[in-house]
């Protein structure tokens, strides 16, 4: 069954670090998530990106985040300067509509801010 | 008032009980709406979507939608130990490609 791809699965960083998450597509899907999920809170939007660019963006994502899909593969986040509180796991998932019928989700990388 | 409500549990059940999971939600305008699951530090895993009211059933899973009451359920049929999971709700009005998800709720079936 086609998977979404998620690396690293573990990423430490110092604060104020830049960090990009990557992220493989389910290689037939046209539409991009990223959400997070801070421990024992529930999962939320971060952006979705189709065509090319950022079709809608939550007020958590800020100029400190960004997504590009630098090929015709991946998908990453980029976060520019990271702080404690964007410790959390961040899940991309991808669709081949718009989401109205789900999304399918990859396994996340667990991001801790030091 | 939160958007989506969902107990946390955690939900204990000894197996093959039927488990009922619920969500409410407060904004009339949500029009789709998903149960994954989520296994301990692992992404969700899209289990039913819906759309509007009504029911939908996949195997031993059932879906329902009541708008009217702006709650929607999930039913589990005779309940596995490989059930035990988180059960998330999610919702979005349509028009948006971002859902809304509930806290989840804990289920743990008893072999």
């Amino acid at each position: 069954e086609p998977e979404v791809t998620q690396t690293p699965s573990h990423q430490v960083t110092q604060m104020g670090q830049e960090v990009i998450l990557r992220c493989v597509p389910i290689s037939n899907h046209l539409y991009f998530y990223w959400y997070r999920q801070i421990l024992g809170q529930k999962v939320e939007f971060l952006v979705s990106f189709y065509n090319n660019e950022i079709s809608e963006k939550s007020e958590i994502f800020d100029d400190q985040f960004s997504v590009e899909r630098p090929d015709g593969s991946n998908f990453t986040l980029k976060i520019r300067s990271t702080k404690l509180e964007d410790s959390a796991m961040y899940f991309c998932a991808s669709s081949e509509a718009d989401g109205r019928y789900g999304y399918t989700f990859g396994s996340g990388t667990r991001l801790t801010v030091v | 008032q939160k958007e989506v409500e969902q107990d946390p549990g955690p939900l204990s059940v000894p197996e093959g009980a039927i488990v009922s999971l619920n969500c409410t939600y407060s904004n009339s305008a949500f029009q789709y709406f998903m149960w994954y699951r989520q296994y301990s530090r692992k992404g969700p895993e899209l289990l039913m979507y819906t759309y509007s009211s009504g029911n939908k059933e996949d195997g031993r899973f059932t879906a329902q939608v009541d708008k009217s009451s702006k709650y929607i359920s999930l039913f589990i049929r005779d309940s596995q130990p490989s059930d035990s999971a988180t059960y998330l709700c999610a919702m979005s009005a349509g028009g948006t490609y971002k859902y809304i998800f509930g806290t989840g709720t804990r289920l743990k079936v008893l072999a």
